[in-house]
């Protein structure tokens, strides 16, 4: 079956560029959305089809695939970006998730 | 404002069984499919049931086939999980989220705890 791999954590400072990576086979031929938990709250889409973002999610943030990996970049990182990121993709499957820590 | 609101949960014995429901305002529910997603405590997430707009087309997660059933009575804007003979690794949050297969989820509600245990 296909998985998704995802780094457990990330740390970055703020104001930095933070890039939380989803690796899978031949990723790049399929179409992968990311989401935002914060705790104690529901997920959040913040990008969707490779690289558009919903309405209300700001420009900081931008998506990539190919390859065998896709990647959530998060621009000027901020304190309020702490959370865990989650990669779909292939029918509703989900990678383990990636806690990114603000410094 | 699309507003999903999930109720139901509850502490159950393991072999019990629950129903979750959903209720959705803000959008024609009629016209979306639906699905339940759910996390287990510090655990990612896991898709675990999808039903289309008219209900004519169903799929579940292996690991809750033959014991779970997903429904929705669109007359109610509401969506249901009904979760039988329920194990200790069901424990978890239930989210509903709308969104089609191989496309995205690009709304949840607040979620819905579910703990199995003796």
């Amino acid at each position: 079956s296909y998985v998704l791999t995802q780094p457990p954590s990330v740390s970055v400072a703020p104001g930095q560029t933070a890039r939380i990576t989803c690796g899978g086979n031949n990723i790049g031929g399929k179409t992968v959305h990311w989401y935002q938990q914060k705790p104690g709250q529901a997920p959040v889409l913040v990008v969707y089809d490779d690289n558009d973002r919903p309405s209300g999610i700001p420009e900081r943030f931008s998506g990539s695939n190919s390859g065998n990996t896709a990647t959530l970049t998060i621009s000027r990182v901020e304190a309020g970006d702490e959370a865990d990121y989650y990669c779909q993709a292939e029918d509703m499957l989900f990678g383990g998730g990636t806690k990114l820590t603000v410094l | 404002e699309v507003q999903l609101v999930e109720s139901g949960g509850g502490l159950v014995q393991p072999g019990g069984s629950l129903r979750l429901s959903c209720e959705a305002s803000g959008f024609t529910f009629s016209s979306y499919e639906m699905n339940w997603v759910r996390q287990a405590p510090g655990k990612g997430l896991e898709w675990v049931s999808y039903i289309s707009s008219s209900d004519t087309t169903i799929y579940y997660a292996d690991s809750v086939e033959g014991r779970f059933t997903i429904s929705r009575d669109n007359a109610k804007n509401s969506l249901y999980l009904q979760m039988n003979s329920l194990r200790a690794e069901d424990t978890a949050v239930y989210y509903c989220a709308r969104g089609a297969p191989r496309a995205y989820f690009d709304y949840w509600g607040q979620g819905t705890l579910v703990t199995v245990s003796s």
